[in-house]
């Protein structure tokens, strides 16, 4: 167990709507990162936020958008959904904001139908 | 972009054997190098990282090797076990916030 919890498990909506995934980092982290998995993609970088504030942004479309709150839980927040953006979505966290020994959460599964 | 570059190749190796996996980078400005051990349904788990000031990092029955000069980065697992059996990632960091993964490899432990 790496101590970063992702909820919910599974999500399974239609295109068009709107979902949040949130996600708890380890205990003592003040980074937390969102990352896309896709069988045709691999591990994708979302977005990174760092003790409540953006730190850095990868590939993240205009229709997802992140925040963290202050008691440092994170969510990803996925509206006008297309059936390419069923994933896996996965959240990290670290104690660092430098990118370095990030501790993976299991993951929610999105199936977009 | 430079990215990690890793196919999804799979790695069949017996069990007890020594098992190599390997990586290719192109960024030459990266500093930091890690990797992680994705089983199926689960998040990828760390297994070890590497500055590019070394090249040569040991942990419980696991070896990172960095060249530099070529690029590459390899994870070696001793006697390797059934349950050894995954999707290994390599990642890197070139100076920003974010790590870069590759494609990854699966292994295949055969009993």
């Amino acid at each position: 167990d790496s101590g970063v919890t992702q909820t919910p498990k599974h999500l399974i909506t239609a295109t068009g709507q709107r979902v949040t995934l949130r996600c708890s980092p380890r205990s003592g982290d003040l980074s937390v990162y969102w990352y896309q998995q896709s069988l045709d993609q691999g591990l994708q970088f979302l977005i990174q936020y760092y003790n409540g504030e953006e730190r850095a942004k990868g590939n993240i479309l205009e229709r997802f958008s992140a925040q963290q709150f202050p008691d440092l839980h994170s969510e990803l927040n996925l509206s006008s959904l297309e059936l390419g953006d069923s994933a896996l979505y996965f959240c990290a966290s670290s104690f660092r904001q430098d990118g370095e020994k990030l501790f993976f959460g299991s993951g929610t599964q999105l199936s977009v139908l | 972009g430079e990215s990690v570059g890793l196919h999804l190749p799979t790695l069949s190796v017996q069990e007890g054997d020594n098992s190599i996996i390997n990586c290719a980078y192109s960024n030459s400005a990266s500093d930091y190098f890690i990797w992680y051990k994705q089983e199926s349904g689960k998040g990828p788990q760390f297994i070890i990282d590497i500055r590019s000031n070394m090249d040569k990092r040991q942990g419980q029955r696991v070896t990172v090797l960095l060249n530099k000069t070529v690029k590459h980065l390899s994870l070696q697992i001793a006697a390797t076990q059934p349950g050894d059996s995954a999707v290994y990632f390599c990642a890197e960091n070139n100076a920003g916030n974010m790590l870069t993964f590759g494609g990854g490899t699966r292994l295949m432990v055969k009993p």
